[in-house]
Protein backbone atom coordinates (compact mmCIF):
# COMPACT_ATOMS: atom_id res chain seq x y z
CA UNK A 1 0.00 0.00 0.00
CA UNK A 2 1.47 2.93 -1.33
CA UNK A 3 2.15 5.60 1.45
CA UNK A 4 2.24 4.28 4.50
CA UNK A 5 4.39 1.77 5.48
CA UNK A 6 4.53 -0.50 8.79
CA UNK A 7 6.89 -2.57 10.49
CA UNK A 8 7.37 -5.08 11.98
CA UNK A 9 5.09 -7.14 9.45
CA UNK A 10 5.38 -10.31 11.93
CA UNK A 11 6.19 -10.08 15.75
CA UNK A 12 6.03 -12.86 18.36
CA UNK A 13 5.63 -11.82 22.03
CA UNK A 14 5.72 -13.35 25.33
CA UNK A 15 3.21 -12.24 27.80
CA UNK A 16 4.81 -9.25 29.76
CA UNK A 17 7.53 -8.17 27.12
CA UNK A 18 6.90 -4.30 25.76
CA UNK A 19 7.45 -3.61 21.58
CA UNK A 20 6.49 -0.55 19.71
CA UNK A 21 4.84 -0.76 16.29
CA UNK A 22 5.47 1.80 13.66
CA UNK A 23 3.64 3.55 11.18
CA UNK A 24 5.67 5.58 8.24
CA UNK A 25 3.83 7.85 5.81
CA UNK A 26 5.32 9.87 2.74
CA UNK A 27 1.61 11.66 2.21
CA UNK A 28 2.20 14.37 4.51
CA UNK A 29 -1.36 13.75 5.89
CA UNK A 30 -2.18 15.30 9.34
CA UNK A 31 -4.51 12.12 10.36
CA UNK A 32 -3.37 8.82 11.30
CA UNK A 33 -4.77 6.07 12.79
CA UNK A 34 -4.51 2.73 14.67
CA UNK A 35 -6.75 0.08 14.40
CA UNK A 36 -6.97 -3.35 15.52
CA UNK A 37 -8.72 -6.41 13.49
CA UNK A 38 -9.70 -9.70 15.08
CA UNK A 39 -12.62 -12.37 13.69
CA UNK A 40 -15.48 -11.41 14.15
CA UNK A 41 -14.79 -7.88 15.80
CA UNK A 42 -13.98 -6.14 12.16
CA UNK A 43 -11.21 -2.68 12.79
CA UNK A 44 -11.72 -1.37 15.95
CA UNK A 45 -10.18 2.08 16.61
CA UNK A 46 -7.30 1.84 19.12
CA UNK A 47 -6.06 5.77 19.02
CA UNK A 48 -5.36 8.04 16.42
CA UNK A 49 -3.46 11.73 15.91
CA UNK A 50 -5.00 14.55 14.37
CA UNK A 51 -1.68 16.00 13.47
CA UNK A 52 1.78 16.50 15.00
CA UNK A 53 2.09 15.74 19.08
CA UNK A 54 -1.42 15.07 19.17
CA UNK A 55 -3.05 11.85 20.40
CA UNK A 56 -6.77 10.91 20.75
CA UNK A 57 -8.53 8.03 22.40
CA UNK A 58 -10.22 5.13 20.35
CA UNK A 59 -12.65 2.77 21.18
CA UNK A 60 -9.82 0.22 22.27
CA UNK A 61 -7.27 2.29 24.36
CA UNK A 62 -6.27 0.30 26.99
CA UNK A 63 -3.00 -1.31 27.67
CA UNK A 64 -1.81 0.87 24.16
CA UNK A 65 -0.08 4.14 23.99
CA UNK A 66 1.16 6.37 20.98
CA UNK A 67 3.30 8.95 20.07
CA UNK A 68 2.98 11.19 17.60
CA UNK A 69 6.23 13.40 17.33
CA UNK A 70 7.21 14.17 13.62
CA UNK A 71 4.17 14.01 11.27
CA UNK A 72 5.49 11.53 9.14
CA UNK A 73 5.63 8.77 12.26
CA UNK A 74 2.67 7.65 14.58
CA UNK A 75 3.80 5.23 16.88
CA UNK A 76 1.57 1.87 18.70
CA UNK A 77 3.54 1.18 21.91
CA UNK A 78 2.42 -1.91 23.94
CA UNK A 79 3.84 -1.55 27.43
CA UNK A 80 3.24 -5.13 29.04
CA UNK A 81 1.64 -7.43 26.32
CA UNK A 82 -1.13 -9.74 27.18
CA UNK A 83 -2.42 -12.58 24.90
CA UNK A 84 -5.76 -10.48 24.47
CA UNK A 85 -3.78 -8.38 22.33
CA UNK A 86 -3.05 -11.18 19.83
CA UNK A 87 -4.32 -9.45 16.82
CA UNK A 88 -3.65 -7.84 13.31
CA UNK A 89 -2.86 -4.09 13.64
CA UNK A 90 -3.16 -2.01 10.60
CA UNK A 91 -2.09 2.04 10.66
CA UNK A 92 -4.43 4.49 8.41
CA UNK A 93 -4.17 7.64 7.39
CA UNK A 94 -6.08 10.33 5.57
CA UNK A 95 -9.39 12.10 6.33
CA UNK A 96 -13.48 10.77 5.20
CA UNK A 97 -13.47 14.27 3.67
CA UNK A 98 -10.52 13.09 1.43
CA UNK A 99 -11.66 11.41 -1.77
CA UNK A 100 -10.29 7.84 -1.09
CA UNK A 101 -11.16 8.48 2.54
CA UNK A 102 -8.53 6.31 3.96
CA UNK A 103 -5.19 4.88 2.88
CA UNK A 104 -4.24 1.43 4.91
CA UNK A 105 -0.51 -0.34 5.33
CA UNK A 106 -0.47 -3.51 5.16
CA UNK A 107 -0.73 -4.67 8.61
CA UNK A 108 1.30 -6.07 11.73
CA UNK A 109 0.62 -9.52 12.21
CA UNK A 110 0.98 -9.60 16.47
CA UNK A 111 0.96 -12.95 18.39
CA UNK A 112 1.53 -12.85 22.06
CA UNK A 113 1.82 -15.95 24.10
CA UNK B 1 -23.13 7.86 18.01
CA UNK B 2 -22.12 6.70 14.68
CA UNK B 3 -22.27 2.56 13.51
CA UNK B 4 -22.64 0.48 10.84
CA UNK B 5 -23.93 -2.85 10.88
CA UNK B 6 -23.28 -5.75 8.33
CA UNK B 7 -26.04 -8.20 9.12
CA UNK B 8 -24.21 -11.09 6.94
CA UNK B 9 -21.17 -12.19 8.52
CA UNK B 10 -20.78 -14.53 4.58
CA UNK B 11 -22.22 -14.20 1.91
CA UNK B 12 -22.03 -17.02 -0.72
CA UNK B 13 -22.26 -16.52 -4.47
CA UNK B 14 -21.89 -18.20 -7.94
CA UNK B 15 -20.09 -17.09 -10.72
CA UNK B 16 -21.22 -14.90 -12.88
CA UNK B 17 -24.43 -14.26 -10.26
CA UNK B 18 -25.38 -10.85 -9.20
CA UNK B 19 -24.04 -10.30 -5.70
CA UNK B 20 -25.42 -8.22 -3.31
CA UNK B 21 -23.48 -6.99 0.38
CA UNK B 22 -25.95 -4.89 3.14
CA UNK B 23 -24.92 -2.19 5.09
CA UNK B 24 -27.08 -0.21 7.53
CA UNK B 25 -25.93 2.41 9.53
CA UNK B 26 -26.21 5.47 11.34
CA UNK B 27 -25.45 8.77 12.20
CA UNK B 28 -26.37 12.37 13.09
CA UNK B 29 -26.71 14.26 10.04
CA UNK B 30 -25.58 13.38 6.58
CA UNK B 31 -23.35 10.98 6.40
CA UNK B 32 -20.05 10.16 4.08
CA UNK B 33 -20.00 6.26 3.11
CA UNK B 34 -16.94 4.13 1.80
CA UNK B 35 -16.85 0.40 0.90
CA UNK B 36 -13.42 -0.97 1.05
CA UNK B 37 -12.16 -4.54 0.48
CA UNK B 38 -9.47 -6.52 2.09
CA UNK B 39 -7.75 -9.31 0.30
CA UNK B 40 -5.58 -11.85 2.29
CA UNK B 41 -2.97 -10.66 4.27
CA UNK B 42 -3.33 -7.06 2.70
CA UNK B 43 -4.59 -3.69 3.76
CA UNK B 44 -8.19 -2.47 3.35
CA UNK B 45 -8.43 -0.78 -0.35
CA UNK B 46 -10.45 1.86 -1.61
CA UNK B 47 -13.70 0.53 -3.47
CA UNK B 48 -16.13 3.21 -3.43
CA UNK B 49 -17.75 6.58 -1.50
CA UNK B 50 -20.59 8.22 -1.30
CA UNK B 51 -21.00 12.01 -0.09
CA UNK B 52 -24.02 13.55 -2.03
CA UNK B 53 -25.72 13.48 -5.27
CA UNK B 54 -26.66 10.57 -6.92
CA UNK B 55 -27.95 7.09 -4.79
CA UNK B 56 -26.06 5.09 -6.63
CA UNK B 57 -22.34 5.45 -6.40
CA UNK B 58 -19.90 3.46 -9.22
CA UNK B 59 -16.37 2.50 -7.68
CA UNK B 60 -13.70 -0.35 -9.04
CA UNK B 61 -13.82 -3.78 -10.54
CA UNK B 62 -17.10 -2.71 -11.40
CA UNK B 63 -18.84 -2.47 -8.10
CA UNK B 64 -21.30 -0.05 -7.29
CA UNK B 65 -23.22 0.52 -4.07
CA UNK B 66 -27.04 2.00 -3.84
CA UNK B 67 -27.24 4.43 -1.21
CA UNK B 68 -31.10 4.58 0.46
CA UNK B 69 -31.59 7.60 3.04
CA UNK B 70 -35.11 6.03 4.40
CA UNK B 71 -33.41 2.68 5.29
CA UNK B 72 -30.13 3.99 6.39
CA UNK B 73 -28.85 1.44 3.75
CA UNK B 74 -26.10 1.70 1.47
CA UNK B 75 -25.51 -2.20 -0.24
CA UNK B 76 -23.12 -2.86 -2.19
CA UNK B 77 -23.37 -4.85 -5.75
CA UNK B 78 -22.16 -6.32 -9.05
CA UNK B 79 -24.11 -7.42 -11.55
CA UNK B 80 -22.02 -10.11 -12.01
CA UNK B 81 -19.49 -11.97 -9.68
CA UNK B 82 -16.32 -13.35 -10.28
CA UNK B 83 -13.92 -15.48 -8.58
CA UNK B 84 -11.65 -13.14 -8.00
CA UNK B 85 -14.12 -10.96 -6.18
CA UNK B 86 -13.51 -13.36 -3.28
CA UNK B 87 -12.08 -11.35 -0.20
CA UNK B 88 -13.53 -9.40 3.08
CA UNK B 89 -15.84 -6.17 2.70
CA UNK B 90 -16.21 -3.52 5.12
CA UNK B 91 -18.65 -0.96 4.93
CA UNK B 92 -17.43 2.41 6.89
CA UNK B 93 -19.62 5.74 8.19
CA UNK B 94 -18.39 9.12 9.18
CA UNK B 95 -21.02 12.28 9.45
CA UNK B 96 -20.95 15.73 7.53
CA UNK B 97 -21.59 16.89 11.65
CA UNK B 98 -18.48 14.56 13.13
CA UNK B 99 -15.65 17.24 12.62
CA UNK B 100 -12.57 15.05 12.94
CA UNK B 101 -14.28 11.94 14.18
CA UNK B 102 -13.05 8.87 12.53
CA UNK B 103 -14.83 6.57 10.40
CA UNK B 104 -16.46 3.83 12.32
CA UNK B 105 -16.33 0.13 10.25
CA UNK B 106 -18.65 -2.25 10.41
CA UNK B 107 -17.62 -6.10 11.45
CA UNK B 108 -16.91 -7.22 7.81
CA UNK B 109 -18.57 -9.85 5.29
CA UNK B 110 -16.78 -12.42 3.22
CA UNK B 111 -17.51 -12.74 0.19
CA UNK B 112 -17.22 -16.01 -1.25
CA UNK B 113 -17.55 -16.46 -5.16
CA UNK B 114 -17.66 -20.21 -6.87
CA UNK B 115 -16.84 -21.01 -10.03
Amino acid sequence: NAGVTQTPKFRVLKTGQSMTLLCAQDMNHEYMYWYRQDPGMGLRLIHYSVGEGTTAKGEVPDGYNVSRLKKQNFLLGLESAAPSQTSVYFCAIGNHRDRKGYTFGSGTRLTVV
Amino acid sequence: AQSVAQPEDQVNVAEGNPLTVKCTYSVSGNPYLFWYVQYPNRGLQFLLKYITGDNLVKGSYGFEAEFNKSQTSFHLKKPSALVSDSALYFCAVSGFKSGNTPLVFGKGTRLSVIA
